[in-house]
């Protein structure tokens, strides 16, 4: 099956810092990404649509640019989380449609972020 | 109200029991997903299914699309099946509406 990896899986920064996640599909080209953040004991939610060529769609409430958002190519999309306060730790999943069966998502493996 | 929700929040069996998890949701879809989430956070992709049943192994997801309702059943449960099971549906633009999970845990 298709394959989606986020890199790094676990970071742990200090506060004031930015830290950039990416996700990648492995074997498929993905021109859209969906980025997600899963509070504990809490469902995952969405945070935004990474297009491929242009700007990411954010999801009402989330800051565009403290999550900064890039979709390099057709297999990368990268989340920089700006200035990362404690509140901002939490699990960012990514996940990718195969292309023309959007239905079907495969999803990265996450990142657990925590800020100091 | 959520647009997608499944019951039981938490289900502790033994070792051997069939299981069943229930997700319903109230906007009309064309399928669903069910997905099982590790201890450790990584999500895997269990089911897409838009009616009838599927089957995989010892998992087994049946939907009904008229009634708005899917289940997930585990057949002679292990402790390794222990995990968060989350439906969601599928929306505009291929977004992801999850529910809100179920946490089983199976004890020997």
């Amino acid at each position: 099956g298709a394959v989606v990896s986020q890199h790094p899986s676990r970071v742990i920064c200090k506060s004031g810092t930015s830290v950039k996640i990416e996700c990648r599909s492995l074997d498929f080209q993905a021109t859209t990404m969906f980025w997600y953040r899963q509070f504990p004991k809490q469902s995952l939610m969405l945070m935004a649509t990474s297009n491929e060529g242009s700007k990411a769609t954010y999801e009402q409430g989330v800051e565009k640019d403290k999550f900064l958002i890039n979709h390099a190519s057709l297999t990368l999309s990268t989340l920089t989380v700006t200035s990362a306060h404690p509140e901002d730790s939490s699990f960012y999943i990514c996940s990718a449609p195969l292309p023309g069966r959007y239905n079907e998502q495969f999803f990265g493996p996450g990142t657990r972020l925590t800020v100091l | 109200k959520n647009e997608v929700e499944q019951s039981p929040q938490n289900l502790t069996a033994q070792e051997g029991e069939f299981i069943t998890i229930n997700c319903s949701y109230s906007v009309g879809i064309s399928a669903l997903h069910w997905l099982q989430q590790h201890p450790g956070g990584g999500i895997v992709s269990l089911f897409m299914l838009s009616s009838g049943k599927k089957k995989h192994g010892r998992l087994i997801a049946t939907i009904n699309i008229q009634e708005k309702h899917s289940s997930l059943h585990i057949t002679a449960s292990h402790p390794r099946d222990s995990a968060v099971y989350i439906c969601a549906r599928p929306g505009t633009a291929s977004k992801l509406t999850f529910g809100t999970g179920t946490r089983l845990q199976v004890t020997l």
